[in-house]
């Protein structure tokens, strides 16, 4: 299986730019996760889908974010306007029934740097 | 205050060593506890995984639940060079599949 899939793998944009994050997950997998990873705060949980529906977008930082889930095997993570504090990593994880055991199954995560 | 707090070290120790990394959380609702580990650039992956309170043994790696203490730990013994990585330990309530994250410990096993 080819794993969770995001991309890009490093973005540099400017500051009012619009980001796009892309996340295609481990098929079959029925949750799917949005966590931004930065030094001061660790890992923090965005919003998550289950069955491509929102179940709890309340990590999500403002109105300038925002994620999609159209289909299964897709979401995006937009930023419009983006500013300099969101650069941080971003990833997107996979789960099988809210992984009960624990198991997320992460990307690779997308770099996202904005000057 | 966090609702999960992990000493971000870097903790350094010689090849064959025992490691102690540690967690304390605050919400008493807590139920899932796991540990990720996390190579340079690369996204977590599961380690362990401990329904409540007790110990779990997989190999080197041992987890510990301390629900009166709201304390976990995760044990390795005979450290390896290839077990130098940032450990995450992660939990979440049974109501709820949103995992909160410690902010994640950097061990280093010398050679």
């Amino acid at each position: 299986d080819a794993g969770v899939i995001q991309s890009p793998r490093h973005e540099v944009t400017e500051m009012g730019q619009e980001v796009t994050l892309r996340c295609k997950p481990i098929s079959g997998h029925d949750y799917l996760f949005w966590y931004r990873q930065t030094m001061m705060r660790g890992l923090e949980l965005l919003i998550y889908f289950n069955n491509n529906v929102p179940i709890d977008d309340s990590g999500m930082p403002e109105d300038r974010f925002s994620a999609k889930m159209p289909n299964a095997s897709f979401s995006t993570l937009k930023i419009q306007p983006s500013e300099p504090r969101d650069s941080a990593v971003y990833f997107c994880a996979s789960s099988l029934l809210g992984g009960r055991t624990g198991e997320l199954f992460f990307g690779e995560g997308s770099r996202l740097t904005v000057l | 205050q966090k609702e999960v707090e992990q000493d971000p070290g870097p903790l350094s120790v010689p090849e064959g060593a025992i490691v102690s990394l540690n967690c304390t959380y605050s919400n008493s609702a807590f139920q899932y506890f796991m540990w990720y580990r996390q190579y340079s650039r690369k996204g977590p992956e599961l380690l362990m995984y401990t329904y409540s309170s007790g110990n779990k043994e997989d190999g080197r790696f041992t987890a510990q639940v301390d629900k009166s203490s709201k304390y976990i730990s995760l044990f390795i013994r005979d450290s390896q060079p290839s077990d130098s990585a940032t450990y995450l330990c992660a939990m979440r309530m049974d109501s709820s599949y949103k995992l909160i994250f410690g902010s994640g410990t950097r061990l280093l096993v010398r050679p």
